[in-house]
């Protein structure tokens, strides 16, 4: 079981606007900045968005972040078929030490 | 330009010890604020955090694992090892050694990773 809360799966039509949300704690989110990864089919994760709302250079403005107390989320405009993927949510945790992920969101373009 | 490559067997028996190298290049563990580390994804399942040695060689383990894990640096050789002890068929996953950077606020990110390699634990 994962220290941060994903949804198992979410679901969009192409041009839709799509939202992933993670739940954490004090320790995590709470005190420290969120990060999102996209993992496309047997590929290694890419980072998509850092501290909680920054794009790495290349990621598409489609794709933005958010965080609120201990919650972050992932909004996705425009959804395309390439966006089917798997999104993971990541912070540092001060209690452990280290990091931690969520259980990860499969992301589904019908 | 930053890439990361994962080395090491593909198949350990149990209780063995599993070593596996990532050999880096496009920059240098001897500068400040660069680290790198290791995570894990079983089949079908989620990324894990293992291990992560920063530039002035701190270390930092996930403590469920932290008995049988061990990071370190060889800095002229761009290379970092991690060692897991006692290998157990839930060890099976793909390993990922990432490029971790901390910005100017004291955040920080896994912003570059390897292709990862699959290790399986099997008698």
């Amino acid at each position: 079981q994962s220290v941060l809360t994903q949804p198992p799966s979410a679901s969009g039509t192409p041009g839709q606007r799509v939202t992933i949300s993670c739940s954490g704690s004090s320790s995590n989110i709470g005190s420290n900045t969120v990060n999102w990864y996209q993992q496309l089919p047997g590929t290694a994760p890419k980072l998509l968005i850092y501290r909680n709302n920054q794009r790495p250079s290349g990621v598409p403005d489609r794709f933005s972040g958010s965080k609120s107390g201990t919650s972050a989320s992932l909004a996705i405009s425009g959804l395309q078929s390439e966006d089917e993927a798997d999104y993971y949510c990541a912070a540092w945790d001060d209690s452990l030490n280290g990091w931690v992920f969520g259980g990860g969101t499969k992301l589904t373009v019908l | 330009q930053i890439t990361l490559k994962e080395s090491g067997p593909t198949l350990v028996k149990p209780t063995q010890t599993l070593t596996l190298t990532c050999t880096f290049s496009g920059f240098s563990l001897s500068t400040s604020g660069v680290a790198v580390g290791w995570i894990r994804q079983p089949p079908g399942k989620a990324l894990e955090w293992l291990a992560l040695i920063y530039w002035d060689d701190d270390k930092r383990y996930r403590p469920s694992l932290k008995s049988r894990l061990t990071i370190t640096k060889a800095t002229s050789k761009n290379q970092v090892v991690l060692t897991m002890t006692n290998m157990d068929p839930v060890d099976t996953a793909t390993y990922y050694c990432a490029h971790h950077l901390h910005y100017y606020d004291n955040s920080a990110s896994w912003d570059y990773w390897g292709q990862g390699t699959l290790v399986t634990v099997s008698s």
